[in-house]
């Protein structure tokens, strides 16, 4: 089955700076999508990124403040903005890579201090 | 998308055989019944998909009643390595062009001891 590379796997962050999440897939897809999941929460939707065109945000998510980049076909990145320490949390991505069944990456552990 | 209904936590012993039901009471006729797992510091893992009657693969059983209103996800002989959260899913179908987001609920919480 196809790998989804995420980077960093952790950080740690100064309140008021940013963090961009790069996420590779290892064959082309039309659809990737950032998920956050809270500690011992499950997963929320933050966007969802196609190749081409701004990518769409679900309620509560901003651009100013999630920025996402999907310059080709394999490749995406979600920037935290301006962090907070509510912004500390589990950061995923995610597209689909077979005929069903999702893949997701490792996900990406911040801490905002 | 159809909501989901699982049990916050479920406890079991290494050997042991664990079903996991989930309810849907409003899943449509498209929808497909799609079962991940999450260990910790791991994304989700595909398990096992149906549609309806039985679905069986290396991992699982995936059961569904002829009213498709639930779902039972069954795992065999169970170590202390499937302690993992396991999410029940509803919508898109196996030929889906991965268009559309996965939409997670509470999920299960299931602890294996030894």
């Amino acid at each position: 089955s196809a790998v989804i590379s995420q980077k960093p796997s952790r950080d740690i962050c100064q309140r008021g700076t940013s963090l961009t999440i790069q996420c590779q897939v290892d064959s082309q897809v039309t659809m990737m999508f950032w998920y956050r999941q809270q500690p011992g929460q499950s997963l929320t939707l933050i966007a969802t990124a196609n190749q081409g065109s701004e990518a769409t945000y679900e309620s509560g998510f901003v651009i100013d403040k999630f920025p996402i980049s999907r310059p080709n076909l394999t490749f995406s990145t979600l920037t935290v903005s301006n962090m907070s320490p509510e912004d500390s949390s589990i950061y995923l991505c995610s597209a689909q890579t077979g005929t069903y069944g999702y893949t997701f990456g490792s996900g990406t552990r911040l801490t905002v201090v | 998308l159809a909501k989901t209904t699982q049990p916050i936590s479920m406890d079991s012993y290494e050997g042991q055989e664990v079903n996991i039901t989930c309810s849907h009471n409003n899943i449509a006729t498209n929808d497909y019944i799609t079962w991940y797992q999450q260990f910790p510091s791991q994304g989700p893992r595909f398990i096992i998909q149906g549609y309806k009657t039985k679905v069986t693969n290396e991992v699982a059983s995936l059961f569904i009643p002829a009213d498709r209103k639930s779902s039972t996800l069954s795992l065999p002989r169970v170590s202390l390595s499937d302690t993992a959260v396991y999410y029940c899913l509803v919508g898109g179908s196996s030929m889906d062009t991965g268009r559309r987001a996965l939409t997670f609920g509470s999920g299960t919480r299931l602890q294996v001891q030894p």
